[in-house]
């Protein structure tokens, strides 16, 4: 069965503190991994995906198929940091789907 | 820019009412999703099309049905509301990709009360 875990509902932190949000996958397969992120009165979007290994606003995640992990981090957590994040995977093939995790959100206090 | 709108930020119907949530996106997407949005639950899929006239269930179709008559709309249909389908109602698009999933495109949102 496909499943996405998050671990922590809240997740608070203060200003330039290093960030990390907690995600595990259960996937028989090679899944594809996603964050997305929504802001306050924002819609959902997509913040980064494992495929592309880039850093978006100074986030990074990488895919760790042993422990079944994509974690999010940020060296230097900023106030506009402060989101719901959702990590998400899906499937390589069949129907094209996303399972989403419950979601971390994340504050950023001055 | 891809738009994806939705036709009501803020319902409220009664119980057993028949209820319908409209979706448009604007970038000819093949795929189109229909989410629920509960706090501590995250996102949950509904439904989902990949084409016109085509549908599969997701993960909670119960109480829900779907219509793609037009590849730029998707609409949702609650039969029969109940004040369990009290929600935020979310709707997305994307490419069909033979390279996998591609980004999926979210609109607003509906939040629905059912009293």
């Amino acid at each position: 069965a496909q499943r996405v875990t998050q671990p922590e509902k809240l997740l608070s932190v203060f200003k330039g503190a290093p960030v990390e949000l907690k995600c595990n996958y259960s996937y028989s397969g090679s899944p594809e991994l996603f964050w997305y992120v929504q802001y306050s009165r924002q819609r959902l979007q997509l913040l980064l995906r494992h495929i592309s290994r880039e850093s978006i606003k100074g986030f990074t995640a990488d895919l760790n198929k042993g422990e079944t992990s994509f974690h999010l981090k940020k060296p230097f957590a900023q106030e506009e940091d402060s989101a719901m994040y959702y990590c998400a995977l899906s499937g390589r093939t069949g129907f094209q789907k996303l399972v989403f995790g419950t979601g971390t959100r994340l504050l950023v206090s001055p | 820019d891809v738009k994806v709108t939705q036709s009501s930020r803020y319902l409220v119907k009664r119980t057993g009412e028949k209820v319908f949530l409209e979706c448009v996106q604007d970038m000819d997407h093949e795929n189109m999703f229909w989410y629920r949005q509960d706090p501590g639950l995250g996102l949950r899929l509904i439904y989902f099309s990949y084409d016109v006239k085509m549908k599969e269930k997701g993960d909670i179709p119960e109480g829900y049905s779907v219509s793609r008559e037009k590849k730029e709309r998707f609409s949702l249909i609650l039969e029969s509301a109940s004040t369990n389908q009290t929600s935020m109602y979310l709707c997305a698009s994307s490419f069909l990709s033979a390279g996998g999933l591609g980004e999926q495109y979210f609109g607003p949102g509906t939040r629905l009360t059912v009293t």
